[in-house]
């Protein structure tokens, strides 16, 4: 399967632990997104990077999420000291940039926050 | 500001029949792609069909089709001939190409399509 990836698909954690997530992009994207969703909204928008670069955040990233892209391969994204409020379903999207660019998406990773 | 508008929160079909998902947009920047994704209960986000806001063509996929009225700012779905696995949610987004914000997809709220045998 060469589509995006994403690890965990389930986590449940306790308030105030520490989360990370991965996604592995589909090999020949450049670019990488994470977007936010939940329940009965659509995705939004979180961050995303251009190889390894991050080239944009939302407000949405409070400090306590950072996500990084070391080798401009796969992704991370680690949420520290997480809240009930960040329950939710993390997308993760890869595309090769052009005009036309079209994000492919991941299977996502469902987190609860007990 | 940039918003996708979704009105129909649930639509019924019958099997085999067409149907149509309202999707209208709101920016003043010329140059911008219009997208459809499906999610499945599932969760995962699968594309469907892309318009580019210069296309003088709407744009088609198999049993998709995307009615784009510029003037209207509107990008509705057409899916033809319903199928049973169609039932899902559907997303309309939108994603700029140029200024602050180029890149990242701007999604509406999805419209719940359940599809009756």
């Amino acid at each position: 399967d060469t589509g995006v990836s994403q690890d965990p698909r389930h986590k449940i954690t306790k308030r105030g632990q520490n989360v990370t997530f991965r996604c592995d992009p589909i090999s020949e994207h450049n670019r990488l997104y994470w977007y936010r969703q939940t329940l009965g909204q659509g995705p939004e928008f979180l961050t995303y990077f251009q190889n390894e670069a991050q080239l944009e955040k939302s407000r949405l990233l409070s400090d306590r999420f950072s996500a990084e892209r070391p080798k401009g391969s796969f992704s991370t994204l680690e949420i520290q000291r997480t809240e009930q409020g960040d329950s939710a379903m993390y997308l993760c999207a890869s595309s090769l940039f052009s005009t036309q660019e079209t994000q492919y998406f991941g299977p996502g990773t469902r987190l609860l926050v007990l | 500001a940039q918003k996708i508008t979704q009105t129909q929160p649930g639509m019924f079909v019958q099997e085999k029949e067409a149907v149509t998902l309202d999707c209208t947009y709101d920016t003043s920047d010329p140059s911008y792609g219009l997208f459809w994704y499906k999610q499945p209960s599932s969760g995962e986000m699968i594309f469907l069909i892309y318009q580019g806001s210069y296309d003088q063509q709407n744009a088609t996929e198999g049993r998709y089709s995307l009615n784009f009225q510029k003037a209207r700012k509107s990008a509705n779905l057409v899916i033809s001939a319903s199928q049973l696995g169609d039932s899902a949610m559907y997303f309309c987004a939108m994603r700029f190409n140029y200024g602050g914000s180029q890149g990242n997809l701007i999604f509406g709220k999805g419209t719940k399509l359940s599809v009756k045998p």
